[in-house]
């Protein structure tokens, strides 16, 4: 079945990096922009930008601009978000999800997402 | 940015009962390029509607979404007990795609 399979919790120090991986099957993986959205604790749901697993372009919400970087290994149908200088207010689960519909229909990432990794909680503490 | 605004915070309603969820954005939103998620404890959100209201596959009929321009529902006919639960709005016309703040659908 098609799912999304992410990496476990990480534990943080402020001011590193974290990178979450998010294994697709089920599906051709780079058919469909993948999304990253964060929630911190007992918080709503923040969009933080999608990546093109076929072409590798990127589209970044400018809160996050210059720390996240999204990336993607085709050969191992993954997706990638690293996020750098982690601060306190980083302390979240990091999803990541699927867009809808496939790029050759909608190509350029607006439809909604249908399908969620399980989630990586990533704390941030000294 | 588009804010989106949900109301209310809190809906106490018992099962059967029907529940209205309300969104309501602070521009028209793109081409109804809405949606609606419900997020139980310690689970992913699991997409309900796209589309302002059509709705995603394998979720009931019970519950419907309608609205364009900036004011949008979601309608639950019937709650059954699985229903109880948070739900959050989304845009996703226009970068950065953003969401409501949620309403949480509480047992009365």
């Amino acid at each position: 079945q098609v799912q999304l399979v992410q990496s476990g919790a990480e534990v943080k120090k402020p001011g590193a990096s974290v990178k979450v991986s998010c294994k697709a099957s089920g599906y051709t993986f780079t058919g469909y922009y993948m999304h990253w959205v964060r929630q911190a604790p007992g918080q709503g749901l923040e969009w933080m930008g999608w990546i093109n697993p076929n072409s590798g372009g990127t589209n970044y919400a400018q809160k996050f601009q210059g720390r996240v970087t999204m990336t993607r290994d085709t050969s191992i149908s993954t997706a990638y978000m690293e996020l750098s200088r982690l601060r306190s207010d980083d302390m979240a689960v990091y999803y990541c999800a699927r867009d809808r519909a496939p790029i050759v229909v909608v190509p350029t990432a607006n439809d909604a997402f249908d399908i969620w990794g399980q989630g990586t909680m990533v704390t941030v503490s000294s | 940015e588009i804010v989106l605004t949900q109301s209310p915070g809190t809906l106490s309603l018992s099962p059967g009962e029907r529940a209205t969820l309300s969104c309501r954005a602070s521009q028209s939103v793109t081409s109804s390029y809405l949606a609606w998620y419900q997020q139980k404890p310690g689970q992913a959100p699991r997409l309900l509607i796209y589309g302002a209201s059509s709705r995603a596959t394998g979720i009931p009929d019970r519950f419907s979404g309608s609205g364009s321009g900036t004011d949008f529902t979601l309608t639950i006919s019937r709650l059954e007990p699985e229903d109880f639960a948070v739900y959050y709005c989304q845009q996703y016309g226009s970068s950065p795609k953003t969401f409501g703040q949620g309403t949480k659908v509480e047992i009365k």
